[in-house]
């Protein structure tokens, strides 16, 4: 079993709807809980990271980690056909630790 | 301000050859961390150098090895390469231990 699981997608969903993502996880060392964006033959783009249970606003984006049951969510609002992109969790003992990712969810935004 | 820059960009090689790739982090970040990214997943962590010194290292062969520089720049060396090291190599720095880790461009290596 992997440590980080994550849906490999594809999430089609139409312009403006809400984009749901999430990932579990196994180790309760993780401490810290972040999420990338990466686009096709990119590097990834760091979009939120948060090291504490409950929810982090950043403009579109929302961010949830719930440590009770191990389950990391990033919410889109308002999606755009520029927000089709692959998404990928990431845990880690510490933020400048090694970081281990889920095998991340594509997501298309049609018009 | 220069995020992170990898080079080359892209790289072919053929089994059993050497190739050396290189990583220049984010303007005030000391730690540097490479990681291995298949086509379809995720990326894996290979090593972290910090102090110019190995400090982490992730389930990978002693194939691959690394070097960081007094600039904080550093190189990821693989041996031998085979058909299954064809990836795309990501470096990512942080400041320190407590910073969160940026991504550089990766560099895609292919092996034939």
């Amino acid at each position: 079993q992997k440590e980080v699981e994550q849906d490999p997608g594809p999430l089609s969903v139409p312009e403006g709807a809400i984009v749901s993502l999430n990932c579990t996880y196994s180790n309760s060392a993780f401490q810290y809980f972040m999420w990338y964006r990466q686009y096709s033959r990119k590097g990834p783009e760091l979009l939120m990271y948060t090291y504490s249970s409950g929810n982090k606003e950043d403009g579109r984006f929302t961010a949830q980690v719930d440590k009770s049951s191990k389950y990391i969510s990033l919410f889109i609002r308002d999606s755009q056909p520029s927000d089709s992109a692959t998404y990928l969790c990431a845990t880690g003992e510490a933020a400048g630790n090694k970081l281990t990712f889920g095998g991340g969810t594509r997501v298309l935004v049609k018009p | 301000d220069a995020g992170v820059t990898q080079s080359p960009t892209h790289l072919i090689k053929t089994r059993g050859q050497q190739v050396t790739l290189r990583c220049s982090p984010k303007s005030g970040h000391d730690t540097v961390s490479w990681y291995q990214q298949a086509l379809g997943q995720g990326p894996q962590f290979i090593f972290q150098y910090y102090e110019e010194e190995e400090r982490q290292r992730g389930n990978f062969p002693d194939r691959f090895s690394g070097h960081q520089f007094p600039n904080y720049s550093s190189e990821l060396n693989v041996n031998a390469l085979l058909l299954g090291d064809s990836a795309l190599y990501l470096c990512a720095s942080s400041g320190g231990l407590i910073e969160t880790q940026y991504f550089g461009p990766g560099t895609r290596l292919l092996v034939l």
